[in-house]
């Protein structure tokens, strides 16, 4: 069975500063792995997906994730962060054997220091 | 493009008693998914119909969850008799199909809350 870990369940960084969320997943084949943000109250938005081919993903508001076979990974990764991104991010890996059934990571909720 | 719709937004029950929410999903969306997010937790997926036929159900309590998804647009997700443990916001999707690339979309959750 799929299963997604993002190991850290808090992150606090200034505003300005970069960063990077982890995301390791378990499948047994070539994952289909996203990354979702959700803002108090509301629904998740896609920030980025990775299906196929260049293992660096560009995604919406500035972030991007790359994927690493090697190391089961798929971390999400922004240069400059904004104090508009507090929020939770959720990684999900989908089995496409499955009909497009995600299965998701505990979150990482992120904090941003003025 | 309107998004995925939800209500209510939010529900306060007592233990034993029965609730319903309601969703209508993108214009032209196939599929359509319920997802019950528990606090600090990730969603986790209840049951997925692809137009008014269901695909997983296989996560769903069914003694007390039920779901139809009558016309294959709007759905109804209803817990009778609800339990402390429901407390949870329901998210709903949806996607064009079922294939892996079709994104899902997510409306803004109904959050209940049972005393």
């Amino acid at each position: 069975a799929q299963s997604v870990t993002q190991p850290d369940i808090h992150i606090t960084v200034s505003e300005g500063a970069s960063l990077e969320l982890r995301c390791n997943y378990s499948y047994g084949a070539t994952p289909y792995l996203f990354w979702y943000v959700q803002s108090p109250g509301q629904g998740l938005q896609l920030l980025l997906k990775y299906f196929s081919g260049d293992t660096l993903v560009q995604g919406i508001k500035g972030f991007e994730a790359e994927f690493k076979r090697s190391q089961s990974s798929f971390n999400l990764r922004k240069p400059s962060v904004h104090w508009s991104d507090a929020a939770e991010y959720f990684c999900a890996v989908g089995d496409n054997n499955a009909g497009n059934m995600l299965t998701f990571g505990g979150g990482t909720r992120l904090m941003v220091k003025p | 493009e309107a998004g995925v719709a939800q209500s209510p937004r939010y529900k306060i029950i007592e233990k034993r008693q029965s609730v319903a929410f309601w969703c209508n999903p993108i214009s032209g969306h196939a599929t359509l998914y319920w997802y019950q997010q528990i606090l600090g937790q990730g969603p986790k997926l209840l049951i997925q119909f692809q137009n008014n036929g269901v695909v997983d159900d296989s996560q769903l309590p069914k003694d007390r969850f039920s779901a139809e998804r009558l016309k294959g647009v709007d759905s109804t997700l209803k817990i009778q008799p609800a339990k402390l443990e429901d407390s949870a916001v329901y998210l709903c999707a949806s996607s064009l199909g079922r294939a892996g690339q079709d994104t899902q979309y997510f409306g803004p959750g109904t959050r209940l809350t049972v005393l």
